[in-house]
């Protein structure tokens, strides 16, 4: 089955701390992974799309990386602030059908 | 450019009523995706489409049908809504390419009471 698991649920620190979201899924056979960040009663906004023969991403204070062999992406938050404050989402396009398969969220709280 | 549009925002249902959710999209994206989302937890694919006339079942397809007769539409309908459907609902598309980012809708809230 075609999953993806994201740990933790969710994540508090202090402002300036730099932090690691991870994103899990069960199947190698990938197109790529996007990570998305949705605000309280909001839509989604799109951060980095890293495809499968990309290593790392990086926009700004944001990096993501994607190891496909052990079915892992990470998302590295440098020097957060309280306005990180939102759910981080992962989502997966497997080749397999074209499924985009999202995982839980980890809500992120940033305090100052 | 309006990119993915969703219609209508909210909606209130009673219990047994049926109703069509609209998605629209004009970048001329071949795949097209129906999620829900309940509190805290993330998007859950409901039925998806990789071109037009054709639709697929995703992880949570029970209580729900679609149709995709022109290229730019993918209709999301509830046939008889239960309150288990009361959530909100994203629609997506994508390029038909392999390697193509997904673009969302700003999403509509049902509720079925």
């Amino acid at each position: 089955k075609q999953e993806v698991t994201q740990i933790p649920a969710a994540l508090s620190v202090p402002e300036g701390e730099n932090l690691v979201l991870n994103c899990s899924f069960t199947d190698s056979a990938i197109y790529n992974l996007q990570w998305f960040r949705q605000d309280p009663g909001k839509g989604l906004t799109s951060l980095l799309l890293i495809q499968s023969s990309q290593r790392e991403q990086t926009s700004g204070r944001l990096n993501a990386s994607l190891d496909k062999s052990s079915g892992r992406s990470t998302l590295y938050i440098a020097a957060s602030q309280p306005g990180d404050s939102a759910t981080y989402l992962c989502a997966v396009l497997y080749n397999q059908g074209g499924k985009l398969i999202f995982g839980q969220g980890t809500e992120l709280s940033v305090k100052p | 450019n309006a990119g993915v549009t969703q219609t209508p925002k909210f909606r209130v249902l009673k219990t047994g009523q049926s109703m069509t959710l609209l998605c629209a999209q004009d970048m001329n994206h071949e795949y097209m995706y129906w999620y829900r989302q309940d509190p805290g937890m993330g998007l859950r694919l409901i039925h998806y489409s990789v071109g037009e006339g054709t639709t697929a079942k995703g992880e949570v397809p029970d209580g729900y049908n679609v149709s995709r007769l022109k290229k730019q539409n993918f209709l999301l309908g509830l046939e008889s809504a239960a309150p288990s459907q009361t959530s909100v609902y994203f629609c997506a598309s994508r390029r038909g390419t392999d390697y193509s980012e997904a673009f969302f809708g700003q999403g509509t809230r049902l509720t079925v009471v």
